[in-house]
Parts: structure tokens; C-alpha cells; sequence
């Protein structure tokens, strides 16, 4: 089944900067989420955007999708300490609705 | 409020005893998913349930089982647990559209 990959792995910024994390997957897709963890917890689905959609917004957040270049990015305005966590982009492709999901990105934003 | 339940939460055993977790949801969700999630792998779907009686294998269902007899349940069987199976694992439910995930706080298993 098809992953998603996030880069980088592990990115470390300080709180106010904006956090950028990139997710690139293989095939065409119906629809591309990402999802935030907190160290050990179950993962919180942050914004869903279809392979028709170009950007979406949700508060700090901003997803694109690139269906081209088949990848999205996810930007995370002025961050706070408590955007520490890890970041998952899932994907949803064929006719399968169950998202498959990346190994995450683990961002550490120093207060 | 919606949510889903998984027990137990931590849970130690040794090789070879039979254990069941358990995965509830109040949604009435009829895709039900259960994951594991390792370091430096990511999540991993073990088996997955478009609605009741209807199962299906996901990327790694080696040495487990799932059964979905009602559709608020779907617990996860380890008929003979073994060490490599020592993880994080997830549940999760999700209705048809739009897709979104709702999961569960995860049990830590750890087989010895």
C-alpha cells in the first residue's frame, strides 16, 4: 500500500518561527490528510485536503497539495511550545478510504 | 462526547498467552482500523473493517486477528503473543466520508 514521506524527520526551531513539513507519496490520490501526536498519545486529524484542492486553511495552519509534483507541504504559523509533537501526512488512494500513513515528522519548538 | 476506548492501556505479558485489546467507539463509525506503531516505522495497519462482519488484512496481520460483531467493537486478538510484537498499538474509527480518523489513547503492549 502506498506511504507517504515526511520531510525532515526532525526539525527544531524556535517559538514565533513558522515550521514547514513536506510529505511526498507515489501514486494519485483521492485525498491527503495530516495528523498531529503528542509523545505517546493517539493521533489528532488536523486538515484534509482533496486531490482537487490546492491549499487549505485551518487557524496556523496551511496545507498545499501539488498533485504534479505529488506532494503537499504543512506550515505552521508563529509557532508555539505546544506545537511540539510529531506530524503525520496519511494518504487515501484507489478505492481504498482507509489512509495509509508516513513515519512522521517530529518537530521540538524551543519556548 | 465522541470518543474512542481502548483497553487496556499497558499491558505485560509473556510469550505464548493469549490476549485480547479491546476498541469501542461511540460514533457509529463504520470503519474501524487497528495499527501499531514502532520507532523509525511509523503507523502500520494491521486490520482493518468497513462495517460489521466485514474484516480485512492490512499491512502487517501476522499473528493477530480481529473480529467485528458489532459495529462500536473490534478488538484485537494476539492468539500466541511474541516479543517482535512488543509495541504502541492504535485503534481508530472513521465514518465513510470525509475519511478522517478519530483514534484511540493506544496500549502500550510489551511481551517478554
Amino acid at each position: 500500500s502506498q506511504q507517504g514521506e515526511e520531510d525532515p524527520q526532525a526539525l527544531s526551531i524556535q517559538e514565533g518561527e513558522n515550521a514547514t513539513m513536506n510529505c511526498s507519496y507515489k501514486t494519485s490520490i483521492n485525498n491527503l490528510q495530516w495528523y498531529r501526536q503528542n509523545s505517546g498519545r493517539g493521533l489528532v486529524h488536523l486538515i484534509l485536503i482533496r486531490s482537487n484542492e490546492r491549499e487549505k486553511h485551518s487557524g496556523r495552519l496551511r496545507v498545499t497539495l501539488d498533485t504534479s509534483k505529488k506532494s503537499s507541504s504543512l506550515l505552521i504559523t508563529a509557532s508555539r511550545a505546544a506545537d511540539t509533537a510529531s506530524y503525520f501526512c496519511a494518504t487515501s488512494s484507489g478505492g481504498s478510504y482507509i489512509p495509509t500513513f508516513g513515519r512522521g515528522t517530529s518537530l521540538i519548538v524551543h519556548p | 462526547e465522541a470518543q474512542v476506548t481502548q483497553n487496556p492501556r499497558y499491558l505485560i505479558t509473556v510469550t505464548g498467552k493469549k490476549l485480547t485489546v479491546t476498541c469501542s467507539q461511540n460514533m457509529n463509525h463504520e470503519y474501524m482500523s487497528w495499527y501499531r506503531q514502532d520507532p523509525g516505522l511509523g503507523l502500520r495497519q494491521i486490520y482493518y473493517s468497513m462495517n460489521v462482519e466485514v474484516t480485512d488484512k492490512g499491512d502487517v496481520p501476522e499473528g493477530y486477528k480481529v473480529s467485528r460483531k458489532e459495529k462500536r467493537n473490534f478488538p484485537l486478538i494476539l492468539e500466541s503473543p511474541s516479543p517482535n510484537q512488543t509495541s504502541l498499538y492504535f485503534c481508530a474509527s472513521s465514518p465513510p466520508t470525509p475519511y478522517e480518523q478519530y483514534f484511540g489513547p493506544g496500549t502500550r503492549l510489551t511481551v517478554t
